[in-house]
């Protein structure tokens, strides 16, 4: 099926850095999710934005849904090690529809 | 936040036999139901979808008769992987939208399955 472009696919940064990384698409979407993935176990919802423009967060975390609504990014402040993990964008076209998923960044942070 | 369950968490099968995967939601109904599969260091790709009522749709090269879905109520699903094969280990993963509220997506806590 179709893909979002997430990059980078990998990052190794030292605790306390800042992060970003962003999912770009061909198409349109009305829903943008940001995931966490920890090894073994299903993602979990970080951020949810619902219209364009929407810049949204949680804690350390914030997202903003593109204008063009094709796009999105998620900045990680602060970062601590407890933040590894893969980090998955997701997007919806309509309400109650399949979920498209970028190709994920892995994110490394060194004490 | 929603609270969703997968069992069994991991499963070891011989070749040839069949699985049975149950994702349950434990304080929502579900009106739609995703299955995905993810494959080691891949992303997650949807394998089928099932509404409330409806067969369940199954997405493009995935086998209906060899990965059955039965969305038995509003909380509960089962994928069953049947004659599975060691091309079949992968990661499960429900995905359960809530009858009501936001536009939200719960996922399960996954299911590994190796098969020998």
């Amino acid at each position: 099926g179709q893909q979002l472009n997430q990059s980078p696919q990998s990052m190794f940064i030292q605790e306390g850095e800042d992060v970003s990384m962003n999912c770009t698409s061909s198409s349109i979407f009305n829903t943008w999710l940001w995931y966490k993935q920890d090894p073994g176990e299903g993602p979990v919802l970080l951020i949810a934005l619902y219209k364009a423009g929407e810049l949204t967060s949680n804690g350390r975390l914030t997202a903003q849904f593109g204008i063009t609504r094709k796009d999105s990014f998620l900045n990680i402040s602060a970062s601590i090690p407890s933040d590894v993990g893969i980090y998955f964008c997701a997007g919806k076209e309509t309400s109650g529809s399949r979920l498209t998923f970028g190709e994920g960044t892995q994110l490394t942070v060194n004490p | 936040g929603a609270v969703v369950s997968q069992h069994p968490s991991w499963v070891i099968c011989k070749s040839g036999t069949s699985v049975k995967i149950e994702c349950r939601s434990l304080d929502f109904q579900a009106t739609t139901m995703f299955w995905y599969r993810q494959f080691p260091k891949q992303s997650l790709m949807l394998m089928a979808t099932s509404n409330e009522g409806s067969k369940a749709t199954y997405e493009q090269g995935v086998e209906k008769d060899k990965f059955l879905i039965n969305h038995a109520s509003l909380t509960l699903s089962t994928l069953t992987v049947t004659s599975a094969h060691p091309e079949d280990s992968s990661f499960y993963i429900c995905n359960l939208l809530p009858r009501t509220g936001l536009d939200t997506q719960y996922f399960g806590p996954g299911t590994r399955l190796t098969v020998l």
